[in-house]
């Protein structure tokens, strides 16, 4: 089972560009590696997939490493509307062996 | 716009009592998830549905049924409802393929006194 762990919470100034890893060195052939993002109150919102090397859209990047032992998501130049819980999600196809870690709360700092 | 929607944002129930929660999806999406969210514990997979009438454990099943008639929706049951069964409940669906990109309910808060 590709269990995921993540550091707990973390702090950032505005502006910064922030890197939250998810480590899951089980993960295995078929498995991809999603990432949400939840606001209190609210369910969590998908942001971001990749299988392997990197991806990026409008909202973040996604870096995973030839050995797919680990992922990092990048947020460029945060916002205070940044703040939230972030969590990643490894899975493949079945939804036997999916598996969330248990989030990262990021707070952006005025 | 993709919808996911839960019958009710927050509950209060006693304990012994019977719950159903229920979760409905507009995208004709295969598979449909119950999560629970507890503070420190993330997102632990109560049971999914790949197929109307189909369903699978997840990783806390204990104490919990599902049903799942239509394809649009998938109710969770708390056969006789205790306090640690108190959390947030969330509802999602995907495709069948895709399973790591899943739809999100707005959650309902479960209180059992």
């Amino acid at each position: 089972l590709a269990k995921t762990t993540q550091p707990i919470s973390m702090d950032s100034y505005e502006g910064q560009e922030v890197n939250i890893t998810c480590s899951h060195n089980n993960i295995a052939t078929n498995d991809y590696i999603t990432w949400y993002q939840q606001f209190p109150s609210q369910g969590p919102r998908f942001i971001i997939q990749g299988y392997k090397t990197k991806v990026t859209n409008e909202v973040a990047s996604l870096f995973i490493p030839a050995d797919r032992k680990s992922s990092t998501l990048s947020l460029p130049r945060v916002s205070l509307s940044d703040t939230a819980v972030y969590y990643c999600l490894v899975a493949r196809t079945g939804a036997n062996n999916l598996f969330f870690g248990t989030g990262t709360r990021l707070t952006v700092i005025p | 716009d993709v919808k996911v929607t839960q019958s009710s944002r927050y509950l209060v129930k006693r304990t012994g009592e019977k719950v159903f929660l229920e979760c409905v999806q507009d995208m004709d999406h295969e598979n449909m998830f119950w999560y629970r969210q507890d503070p420190g514990l993330g997102l632990r997979l109560i049971y999914f549905s790949y197929d109307v009438k189909m369903k699978e454990k997840g990783d806390i099943p204990e104490g919990y049924s599902v049903s799942r008639e239509k394809k649009e929706r998938f109710s969770l049951i708390l056969e006789s409802a205790s306090t640690n069964q108190t959390s947030m409940y969330l509802c999602a669906s995907s495709t069948q393929v895709q399973v790591w990109e899943q739809y999100f309910g707005p959650g309902t808060r479960l209180t059992v006194t």
